[in-house]
């Protein structure tokens, strides 16, 4: 079906792990974007691609890795977790600079 | 540095009340304007938008915007709320830099 697949939807794991979140979409918009939600903060911008092979940073981005090497995979790495970390993560994908598709989210607790 | 302000963290109303939620952001330049839902369990959808024209903007389910230049504002409303409407509410402004900016979210409850 078309749409945008984020995995897993519940993650949970410990301080100092890596950890990656997977987000799919299936209609070769251009541009992806990854945000995080956290209470009292509405939804950051952590990165955003305009296209495969090309990324950049958010209001967010440290402690976050990115890649881009196909249009329609756009996954998110936290490369040594920590608490702060502990959040809704939503990808979203558009044909132009303004996300219009979100996917479902992935709750992540880090212990 | 370019910020969005939803002052109304959390708002109840009864059926059939009108509502207004507020909107500001400091970007001086050219802006593009959002309006975002996000029902409970559910992902954010757009529920309207302003590029340019007219400056009171109709979305979906009923809802309205109304941008107002000078004093920096989006604000939402609706006249006759449902118990439907029960959600969170996202203001989000894009300026020319194509960066893209979300306000804090602003909880609706409706009573039914």
């Amino acid at each position: 079906d078309a749409g945008i697949t984020q995995s897993p939807r519940y993650k949970i794991t410990e301080t100092g792990r890596q950890v990656t979140l997977m987000c799919h979409q299936t209609w070769s918009h251009s541009y992806m974007f990854w945000y995080r939600q956290d209470l009292g903060h509405g939804l950051r911008l952590i990165y955003y691609s305009a296209a495969a092979d090309i990324t950049d940073k958010g209001e967010v981005p440290d402690g976050y890795v990115v890649s881009r090497s196909k249009t329609e995979n756009f996954p998110l790495t936290l490369e040594s977790a920590t608490r702060s970390q502990t959040s809704v993560y939503f990808c979203a994908s558009s044909e132009t600079s303004q996300p219009q598709h979100f996917g479902d989210g992935t709750r992540l607790s880090i212990l | 540095a370019q910020s969005v302000s939803q002052h109304n963290h959390h708002v109840i109303l009864s059926e059939a009340a009108s509502l207004e939620l507020g909107c500001n952001y400091s970007y001086g330049g050219t802006v593009n304007l959002f309006w975002y839902v996000q029902y409970p369990g559910q992902h954010l959808q757009l529920l309207l938008k302003y590029f340019s024209g007219d400056p009171l903007v109709k979305g979906i389910k009923g809802f309205e915007a109304e941008f107002i230049k000078s004093k920096f504002s989006f604000n939402l409303r609706k006249p006759s709320v449902q118990w439907s409407d029960t959600a969170e509410y996202f203001c989000a402004v894009n300026n020319n830099f194509n960066k893209f900016y979300f306000g804090s979210g602003t909880k609706l409850n409706v009573k039914p």
